[in-house]
């Protein structure tokens, strides 16, 4: 499995993107790259998935190189209802064997 | 969009008694299950793959007999922990994968959170 490396934490102001980076420098061929969301108490919710280039949807922008070894997730203009802690997985997500294994993920604090 | 449910959301049990939490996909078949533990200010850590029809796949150091899973049907994943104690005491939430499309999407139930007194 792809060991992955985010940061622990980050602090943000209302209206800002705010760029997450995560590490996986021996990620392989098979794997895709996966983004959730959690809120205390709560499940994850899954954000965005993609594979290589850029993935955009409703909720954010997932930006990943040529060389995939690392991926950004672009949330714009962030709400203090963003505040959580976002994981990034990566793995052969299309595999029926894969099984999700979560890092630290980063805790975002957005303030007022 | 996909949902999976999970009862109790909260429970209190005395230390030495059993509890059951169910884990149920709403609006499809999930012939796998996970069930996650986290502890406060940590990550989700996986306890157990359950499979429809035949027995948990437990990851090292989870306790089988202490952590009892029962997936009797295609909806529906049970966690019972034995014998709690104050240590298992912690958030546990299951996902459910949709094997329908073959995107093996996986959805996360809300949580259980456990006290054991």
């Amino acid at each position: 499995l792809a060991k992955t490396t985010q940061p622990i934490s980050m602090d943000s102001y209302e209206g800002q993107e705010v760029n997450i980076t995560c590490s996986h420098n021996n990620i392989a061929t098979n794997d895709y790259i996966t983004w959730y969301q959690q809120f205390p108490s709560q499940g994850p919710r899954f954000i965005i998935q993609g594979y290589k280039t850029k993935v955009t949807n409703e909720v954010a922008s997932l930006f990943i190189p040529a060389d995939r070894k690392s991926s950004t997730l672009s949330l714009p203009r962030v709400s203090l209802s963003d505040t959580a802690v976002y994981y990034c997985l990566v793995g052969p997500m299309k595999d029926s064997s894969y099984k999700l294994i979560f890092g630290s993920g980063t805790r975002l604090l957005v303030r007022p | 969009g996909a949902v999976v449910s999970q009862h109790p959301s909260w429970v209190i049990c005395k230390s030495g008694t059993s509890v059951k939490i169910e884990c149920r996909s709403l609006d499809f078949q999930a012939t796998t299950m996970f069930w996650y533990r986290q502890f406060p200010k940590q990550s989700l850590m996986l306890m157990a793959t359950s499979n429809e029809g035949s027995k948990a796949t437990y990851e090292q150091g989870v306790e089988k007999d202490k952590f009892l899973i029962n997936h009797a049907s295609l909806t529906l994943s049970t966690l019972t922990v034995t014998s709690a104690h104050p240590e298992d005491s912690s958030f546990y939430i299951c996902s459910a994968r949709d094997d329908g499309l073959g995107t093996y999407e996986q959805y996360f139930g809300p949580g259980t959170r456990l006290t054991v007194t």
